[in-house]
């Protein structure tokens, strides 16, 4: 069964350096997300992303955060200049409808440990 | 603003005993709820969703409009159900809003 793949799955880095965290969505799927969740805290929504641009961003998605479909497989997440805050789990999801007709499958995960 | 409570963040139960663990939501339309599973270093899974109307697992959940609730269910509860549990809602637009997780441990 095609799965979400996430890389790396631990990324340790200092604060105010760039990180950029790489998802392989499912290959027909059209709509991707990057969720993120805080030790101790829920799954918060980032940004979806649609036919190359964005369809929707949460607040905490500010100009440091940034997302590309470089290549036609990889989705990315791009973080400039990393806070202590910035510290969290990074999943990527994927789905092949928009809305109410599908479910989102998610990959493992990027541990995001900022320094 | 959607949001979804989940009251318990861990909830015991004995092995063969019923479970459930509560999801209650506020939102003025007809959201979409989801229940997603999390085992032991292992990623979030669909569980169910209430339009689907099944089972998995045994597990069951019913949409309560009138109480804005989706409670998840299972008769007897057994030891490989020991994960992380998450409530989600989605109305409209395609983001997920989850709760806060309940983490249920089942003794054996």
């Amino acid at each position: 069964e095609p799965e979400v793949t996430q890389t790396p799955s631990h990324q340790v880095t200092q604060m105010g350096q760039e990180v950029i965290l790489r998802c392989v969505p499912i290959s027909n799927h059209l709509y991707f997300y990057w969720y993120r969740q805080i030790l101790g805290q829920k799954v918060e929504f980032l940004v979806s992303f649609y036919n190359n641009e964005i369809s929707e961003k949460s607040e905490i998605f500010d100009d440091q955060f940034s997302v590309e479909r470089p290549d036609g497989s990889n989705f990315t997440l791009k973080i400039r200049s990393t806070k202590l805050e910035d510290s969290a789990m990074y999943f990527c999801a994927s789905g092949g409808k928009r809305g109410g007709t599908d479910t989102q499958y998610f990959g493992p995960g990027t541990r995001l440990t900022v320094l | 603003a959607q949001r979804v409570t989940q009251p318990e963040k861990l909830l015991s139960v004995f092995k063969g005993a019923p479970v459930e663990l509560k999801c209650n939501y506020s939102y003025s339309g007809s959201p979409e709820l989801f229940w997603y599973v999390q085992y032991s270093r292992q990623r979030l899974q669909l569980l169910l969703r209430h339009i689907s109307r099944e089972s998995i697992k045994g597990f069951t959940a019913d949409l309560n409009k009138g109480e804005t609730s989706f409670h998840l269910k299972k008769p007897f509860a057994q030891e490989e159900d020991s994960a992380m549990y998450y409530c989600a809602l989605r109305f409209g637009n395609e983001k997920l809003t989850f709760g806060t997780g309940t983490r249920l441990t089942i003794i054996p």
